[in-house]
């Protein structure tokens, strides 16, 4: 079955510099890639999503995330930090080995500080 | 409706009775997740129904926890003897269910939150 594993279960950065989320997954087929984001008592919405196109693909709020079969990875980075970029991200992956159900990372907490 | 719909939003219970908490996917949405969030806590997959498949039921915690999906559209997640311990929020999610690599992405509903004192 396919699973990610999110390498960094806190990350802290200071506002306008770079934000990087790492993500590895495993999957035998190919998989569809996502990111969403929670904000604070808040809903998950989805940050962005790769599925068999480009694999640079950008998303909301200034982030990006780059699908490296090679690597097994699908990395989340953000140029410039913003405080209101202090959520939870989760990394997704869903392929046909369970037929298409989404698994979902552990998830990583960003705090931004100012 | 335009989103994925819960309720109750706020539920209060006591330790003992059965809870039941509903989700109204998106229309034309085949695939619908049950998903539960402790507090400062990940998301714990409970139940996956995709289309007229038999749904994965792989994270249910205890057989106190049951869903049902009518006519491929609303969910309903009971719990049965509730315990103190189930006392989070519930996330609904659905998608449109596409069994390929361009799998669209799940939208979720704002959750029913449980307490059970």
């Amino acid at each position: 079955a396919q699973s990610v594993t999110q390498l960094d279960s806190h990350v802290s950065v200071s506002e306008g510099t770079p934000v990087l989320l790492r993500c590895n997954y495993s999957s035998s087929y190919s998989p569809s890639l996502f990111w969403y984001v929670q904000h604070p008592n808040k809903g998950l919405q989805l940050l962005l999503k790769y599925t068999s196109a480009a694999t640079l693909v950008k998303g909301i709020n200034g982030f990006e995330a780059e699908f490296k079969k090679s690597e097994t990875s699908f990395h989340l980075t953000k140029p410039s930090a913003h405080m209101s970029d202090a959520a939870e991200y989760f990394c997704v992956v869903s392929d046909r080995s369970n037929d298409y159900k989404l698994s979902f990372g552990a998830g990583t907490t960003v705090t931004v500080r100012a | 409706g335009a989103g994925v719909s819960q309720s109750p939003s706020n539920k209060v219970t006591e330790k003992g009775k059965d809870v039941e908490l509903r989700c109204d996917p998106i229309s034309g949405h085949t695939a619908l997740y049950w998903y539960r969030q402790s507090l400062g806590q990940g998301l714990e997959f409970l139940i996956y129904f995709q289309g007229n498949s038999a749904p994965d039921k792989s994270g249910l915690p205890s057989d106190r926890f049951s869903a049902e999906r009518t006519g491929g559209s609303v969910s309903t997640l009971t719990i049965q003897r509730t315990q103190q311990e189930d006392s989070a929020v519930y996330l609904c999610a659905s998608s449109l269910g596409l069994r390929s690599t361009d799998n669209t992405e799940a939208f979720f509903g704002q959750g029913t939150r449980l307490t059970v004192v």
